[in-house]
């Protein structure tokens, strides 16, 4: 199975500041056929189902503001807010859909 | 708008069996993939299976095989799973989830507790 690995655990972000958020995968989740990454990111508030954000990667989800962006390739990714807002406080999850089980990372909990 | 909708948590005791139900509505349910996903409370999130299109390919995490099935009967919108000696370890939130690669939507959940 793909380990994914989150760091860190949890964070605190200053309003209006950049909060960075990595994923790392025990195995290269690029496929060279069609030149994308299968990783995933989702936040969760509390009490609400997951909501996704990003997929290939660095797509971002329909209406999912632009202060959100992922990047990265391979086996490390990263997930970064450019400037925190009251509403971004929860737990963000990457996860890879290249083989399964589609396996995700522990979960970073953001604060402020 | 796309509504998932999920039903048939309940306490149940270690050995016993549950089906839980996915409603669904808003979209076309025939044309997408669709997953089950769960998460014990306060923990993190673990893929459970997922089902194609027409139900004839299915594929499920080693921690459910041979335990839960996951089947959908699209003429009537609603996706299944069908848990068969629960164990403590299967208590969590249910989640269905609609893709086939990146889980797009998601119902709110339903509980299940696993304990004598």
């Amino acid at each position: 199975d793909t380990v994914m690995t989150q760091s860190p655990d949890s964070l605190a972000v200053s309003l209006g500041e950049r909060a960075t958020i990595n994923c790392k995968s025990s195995q290269s989740v690029f496929y060279s056929s069609n030149n994308k990454n299968y990783l995933a990111w989702y936040q969760q508030r509390p009490g609400q189902p997951p909501k996704l954000l990003i997929y290939w990667a660095s797509t971002r989800d329909s209406g999912v503001p632009d202060r959100f962006s992922g990047s990265g390739s391979g086996t490390d990714f990263t997930l970064t807010i450019s400037s925190l807002q009251p509403e971004d406080v929860a737990m963000y999850y990457c996860q890879q859909y290249y083989s399964p089980p589609y396996t995700f990372g522990q979960g970073t909990k953001l604060e402020i | 708008e796309v509504q998932l909708v999920e039903s048939g948590g309940d306490l149940v005791q270690p050995g016993g069996s549950l089906r839980l139900s996915c409603a669904a509505s808003g979209f076309t349910f025939s044309s997408y993939w669709m997953n089950w996903v769960r998460q014990v409370p306060g923990k993190g999130l673990e893929w459970v299976s997922r089902i194609g299109t027409d139900g004839s390919f299915t594929s499920d995490a080693d921690s459910v095989k041979g335990r839960f099935t996951t089947s959908r009967d699209n003429a009537k919108n609603t996706l299944y799973l069908q848990m068969h000696s629960l164990r403590a370890e299967d208590t969590a939130v249910y989640y269905c989830a609609r893709g086939y690669n990146w889980q797009d939507y998601w119902g709110q959940g339903t509980l299940v507790t696993v304990s004598s």
